[in-house]
């Protein structure tokens, strides 16, 4: 059974640094985009960045770009999230998430259909 | 980038009920559009896939259609266990974008 279990979240003062990180069991990990998703506190699903199966593209939303930065560690099947400079408005629960698959340039597994349990980050101002 | 609006935002409904929740893409995404149950604390669970396809273990109650830029989540004969907020994803390239959420109470 595909499994992510994240880590890492805390509680950081504002312009602090977190770093998240997502390990993988259970599936080929090497063969599937990942990608981050929030939730703020009683706010909706906002994803936050997404990674290639091997690391050469990466995408983020517009709010943490420049400053969240997403990589991958296939061989220890493992997903991060570095933050930096963070902000009040950062503060959510942070969900990893097995992203979509190909097999010859199609698409056989769409995005999201496993998500780790969370883990919280709350940045105090 | 493209923005997801759904409607409506809230509504409340009675067991047995049909219910129907829209979401509209600000362009065209063909078909690459998921619909998402999630419960108070717990994590989002995918429902459908490619606008249709219903995820493996889903009651088949729950259907999805669309194309384009509108797109429909109806779930026929609501369960109390359905109760629950319910969120669409675009996945037509990056960045991915959710919808705002519909909620669905008890009446």
């Amino acid at each position: 059974e595909a499994q992510l279990v994240e880590s890492g979240g805390g509680l950081v003062q504002s312009g602090g640094s977190l770093r998240l990180s997502c390990g993988a069991s259970g599936f080929t990990f090497r063969g599937y985009w990942m990608s981050w998703v929030r939730q703020a506190p009683g706010k909706g699903l906002e994803w936050v960045a997404n990674i290639k199966e091997d690391g050469s593209e990466k995408y983020y939303v517009d709010s943490v770009k420049g400053r969240f930065t997403i990589s991958r560690d296939n061989a220890n099947n493992s997903l991060y999230l570095q933050m930096r400079s963070l902000r009040a408005e950062d503060t959510a629960v942070y969900f990893c998430a097995r992203d979509q698959t190909f097999v010859r340039g199609v698409i056989i597994s769409f995005p999201m259909d496993v998500w780790g349990q969370g883990t919280t980050v709350t940045v105090s101002s | 980038d493209i923005q997801m609006t759904q409607s409506p935002s809230a509504m409340s409904a009675s067991v047995g009920d049909r219910v129907t929740i829209t979401c509209r893409a600000s362009q065209d995404i063909i078909n690459y559009l998921a619909w998402f149950q999630q419960k108070p604390g717990k994590v989002p669970k995918r429902l459908l896939f490619a606008a249709s396809n219903l995820q493996s273990g889903v009651p088949s109650r729950f259907s999805g259609s669309g194309s384009g830029t509108e797109f429909t989540l109806t779930i026929s004969g609501l369960q109390p266990e359905d109760f629950a907020t319910y969120y669409c994803l675009q996945y037509n390239g990056h960045p991915r974008t959710f919808g705002p959420g519909t909620k669905v109470e008890i009446k």
